[in-house]
């Protein structure tokens, strides 16, 4: 089953402009929403993360928005920056369940100079 | 301080035959977790170690993989018989105790032929 969905597959934005993604989940039950950066022939890497407890995250460029009540949350790159081209991957953890990740399909990033 | 490090980085293997991959955590992390992530898709748990217990192996496909991670640091998965299906990238991770962060290695790229 499919718990996580993540939109868009691949997005194109010109360089300063606003890179939105975003993911729907189906289970209440998760308690951490991180976001992962992969790039080519690397492992992903953690870029940001938020608890159900609060509405919006900022770290520098990143933000991320939660919506419990939608069962969504998004990642918003402010001054996307062609270095930021990358694949990103949302993930959920079931509380109490201490480390599985389940992640969504990913969205590639393109960001033109 | 040094990342996951995993080998080899690439191997190409004819279908029906054995294969390992090895991991060995960032220092000091407890937990450390096998994913398979392909082609276009997010990572997806395989097992998860905390020291050298195996607490959540559910996802492995036991009638060919098999993993073990002696001593509690250093982890090996292995394949036998590989199948076409199992190309993928084999990604280990590791966490330190009461962290949610995974930090993930660069993976393994596998191609059955």
């Amino acid at each position: 089953q499919q718990q996580v969905k993540q939109s868009p597959q691949s997005l194109i934005v010109q360089k300063g402009g606003i890179s939105i993604i975003n993911c729907a989940y189906e289970n209440t039950a998760f308690d951490y929403f991180p976001w992962y950066q992969q790039f080519p022939g690397k492992g992903p890497a953690l870029l940001i993360a938020i608890r159900p407890d609060v509405s919006e995250k900022k770290e520098g460029r990143f933000t991320i928005s939660f919506n419990k009540s939608a069962k969504q949350f998004s990642l918003h790159i402010m001054d996307s920056q062609p270095g930021d081209s990358a694949t990103y991957f949302c993930a959920v953890k079931r509380a109490g369940n201490t480390g599985k990740l389940i992640f969504g399909q990913g969205t590639t990033l393109q960001v033109k100079p | 301080e040094a990342g996951v490090v995993q080998s080899p980085r690439y191997k190409i293997i004819e279908k029906k035959q054995p294969v390992a991959f090895w991991c060995n955590p960032i220092s000091g992390h407890n937990t450390l977790y096998w994913y398979r992530q392909n082609l276009g898709q997010g990572p997806e748990l395989l097992i998860r170690y905390e020291n050298e217990e195996a607490v959540d192996d559910s996802q492995l496909p036991k009638d060919r993989f098999s993993a073990e991670r002696l001593k509690g640091v250093d982890s090996t998965l292995k394949i036998q018989p590989a199948e076409l299906g199992d190309s993928a990238v084999y990604l280990c991770a590791s966490t330190p105790g009461g962290s949610e962060t995974q930090y993930f290695g660069p993976g393994t790229r596998l191609l059955v032929l």
